[in-house]
């Protein structure tokens, strides 16, 4: 059963910061993984997907990189703004021919101005 | 194109009630998925429907159901409501299911008292 951890659970920093949010997953044998960002009490956002076949993939001030055989993925966010506050959830998608997303309880930033 | 859109946005239900949920896929999306978010368990998957049939499922008890209508919109039941169903219910939405990125509407509030 996949199980995923997001440390840490939450980060306050100032505005301009860059900072790095750590997931790990325990099955390896995942198809992709997503990045998901949740505003308070609203849907789930989708960020960035990268294939298990690549290592990362960036999009704006947004990197986030896979390694795969160890069962970590990072999301670096560069030149944090307020606007970035939000809960950002690292979602891996495996189980053979039938996927599902297994969700972590997700990283809680808060970006000061 | 509309994003997923969920209806009722909030509700208030007591105790031994049952409650029906509704959302409408992005238009040409057949994959509808539910997901149970609390604080202590985080997000849950529910279940996913693809083409009127549901195609995978979560570990929920019977009390949780649902279905899909031709058009893809999809309606999920909860009969016999008990306090720990108070949670927010998001549905997401993609052409074909996981592992493809998924399309999160902004949820149902649930409070059961």
């Amino acid at each position: 059963k996949q199980e995923v951890t997001q440390i840490p659970a939450a980060l306050s920093v100032p505005e301009g910061e860059n900072l790095v949010l750590n997931c790990s997953f325990t099955d390896s044998a995942i198809y992709n993984l997503q990045w998901f960002r949740q505003d308070p009490g609203k849907g789930l956002t989708s960020l960035l997907l990268i294939q298990s076949s690549q290592r990362e993939q960036t999009s704006g001030r947004l990197n986030a990189s896979l390694d795969k055989s160890s069962g970590r993925s990072t999301l670096y966010i560069a030149a944090s703004q307020p606007g970035d506050s939000a809960t950002y959830l690292c979602v891996p998608s495996s189980g053979g021919s039938n996927y599902k997303l297994t969700f972590g309880k997700g990283t809680l930033l808060t970006v000061n101005p | 194109k509309a994003g997923v859109t969920q209806t009722p946005r909030y509700l208030i239900k007591t105790r031994g009630q049952q409650v029906t949920l509704s959302c409408s896929p992005i238009s040409g999306h057949r994959s509808v998925s539910w997901y149970q978010q609390t604080p202590g368990q985080g997000l849950q998957f529910l279940f996913e429907y693809f083409s009127e049939t549901q195609r995978n499922k979560g570990n929920f008890p019977g009390r949780f159901s649902g279905r899909q209508f031709s058009n893809s919109r999809s309606e999920m039941n909860v009969s016999t409501l008990e306090l720990g169903d108070s949670a927010l219910y998001l549905c997401a939405s993609s052409f074909s299911g996981a592992p493809e990125t998924q399309y999160f509407g902004p949820g149902t509030r649930l409070l059961v008292l």
